[in-house]
Order: C-alpha cells, then sequence, then structure tokens
C-alpha cells in the first residue's frame, strides 16, 4: 500500500518568502507529526494533530511556523518570511488508530529538503 | 526534561561484528521506545522497539536492551552487514504520542 507522501521533495526559496510544504498521510492513520532534521543532526518534534483533538505545537520554534490538518487528512505546514536557519529537512509521520503497538508506529515519509537562500 | 543522548555518533565495525549504539533518556514517564533506520535521502523506518515492562527484545539480528532504573537502553546489530551501514536513531515517548529522538549515529559495515 502506499506509505506516507510528501510534496515537494525538494524547495529552494530566497529568504523572506513564505513557504508551504505538504503531507498526504497513510490512509485511515489519525495521528500526523511534523519533525524537522537539520543537517547531520536527530529529528525535532515540530507539531502533532490525532484526530479532533486540538494540536500539541509545543515544538514550533517560532510565530513564522503554523501547521493545519484538513478533513482530518492532508497537512500542510507553513513558514512565513523564511530565514537561512529554517534550512532542513521536514518530515511528516503518521501513525494508525487502534491498540496495542500498531498505534505507536510512525510511518515516516520521505521529507522535504528546504533550502533557504 | 525530555532530552535523549545517544551515543557514539558514529562507528565502525568489520562485516560479521556486533553493532551496539546506547541511549539515556530523562523523563521517567516515558514508556515507548523505538529505533529507526535512516538510509541517505530517505525518512527514518522503525526497526525494532521496546515498552519499559520487558529487559529485552529480539528481531533477528536487532536487539534492544532496556534498563528502567538507569534510563538507559541500547540496540545490538549482531553480524553486522554492509547493507547495514546507515544512521540509526533512538527515540522515546508516551505511546502513541510525539516522540524525543537522539542525536543519531552513523554506522559504516566493511565488508
Amino acid at each position: 500500500g502506499a506509505g506516507v507522501s510528501q510534496s515537494p521533495s525538494n524547495k529552494v526559496t530566497e529568504k523572506g518568502k513564505d513557504v508551504e510544504l505538504r503531507c498526504d498521510p497513510i490512509s485511515g492513520h489519525t495521528a500526523l507529526y511534523w519533525y524537522r532534521q537539520s543537517l547531520g543532526q536527530g529529528l525535532e518534534f515540530l507539531i502533532y494533530f490525532q484526530g479532533n483533538s486540538a494540536p500539541d505545537k509545543s515544538g514550533l520554534p517560532s510565530d513564522r511556523f503554523s501547521a493545519e490538518r484538513t478533513g482530518g487528512s492532508v497537512s500542510t505546514l507553513t513558514i512565513q518570511r523564511t530565514q537561512q536557519e529554517d534550512s532542513a529537512v521536514y518530515l511528516c509521520a503518521s501513525s494508525p488508530r487502534g491498540a496495542g503497538e500498531s498505534r505507536e508506529t510512525q510511518y515516516f515519509g520521505p521529507g522535504t529538503r528546504l533550502l533557504v537562500l | 526534561q525530555q532530552q535523549v543522548k545517544q551515543s557514539p555518533q558514529s562507528l565502525i565495525v568489520q562485516k560479521g561484528g556486533i553493532s551496539i549504539i546506547n541511549c539515556a533518556y530523562e523523563n521517567t514517564a516515558f514508556d515507548y521506545f523505538p529505533w529507526y533506520q535512516q538510509f541517505p535521502g530517505k525518512g527514518p523506518a522503525l526497526l525494532i522497539a521496546i515498552r519499559p515492562d520487558v529487559s529485552e527484545k529480539k528481531e533477528g539480528r536487532f536487539t534492544i536492551s532496556f534498563n528502567k532504573s538507569a534510563k538507559q537502553f541500547s540496540l545490538h546489530i549482531m553480524d553486522s552487514q554492509p547493507g547495514d551501514s546507515a544512521t540509526y536513531f533512538c527515540a522515546a515517548g508516551r505511546a502513541g504520542n510525539k516522540l524525543t529522538f537522539g542525536g543519531g549515529t552513523r554506522v559504516l559495515v566493511k565488508p
């Protein structure tokens, strides 16, 4: 079956521009996560959506970052007035509803590589 | 504290050898400890995970050892193969919630 997909795969933008990154989770998965991975670094949590609950935005680094999830499926991460330090790989993951280990596993997409010049 | 500390940052092992990666966490509320494998240009993929009610879990050549009192867990890759060359991340969190990741270990298996 189809995994998590993200678009675009690569994005080059100029400092100060806004960018939108898209994530299509695995069908039926109720939880959706955004992480950021800087070059050679670990993953940094950004935001988490679970069903109809209010999202956990505790990882967003500044108010330039926002995300939404429409219809409980597709999510868009928006970065306004991009800065060079925003350059990173932005990863999306989803996980299913259910009991036991299945609900814990986060399935990652390939990421969007963002370069801010 | 939400940190997860991972070591070493990199390691080189001969084919057939054992790769060992260690992680330490601080938040005693964490109850889910996965390991992810990431190849260049790809997203991380779940390798193996453990809950704190067991001290060891084995899947094929991969074993997690968990020490709840020390708040440490480790990944052992037995009979390491060149195809295992990748970056490995430990993570910790509450089950079904966001994960806190370690900094990653780049493993190179020499043929």
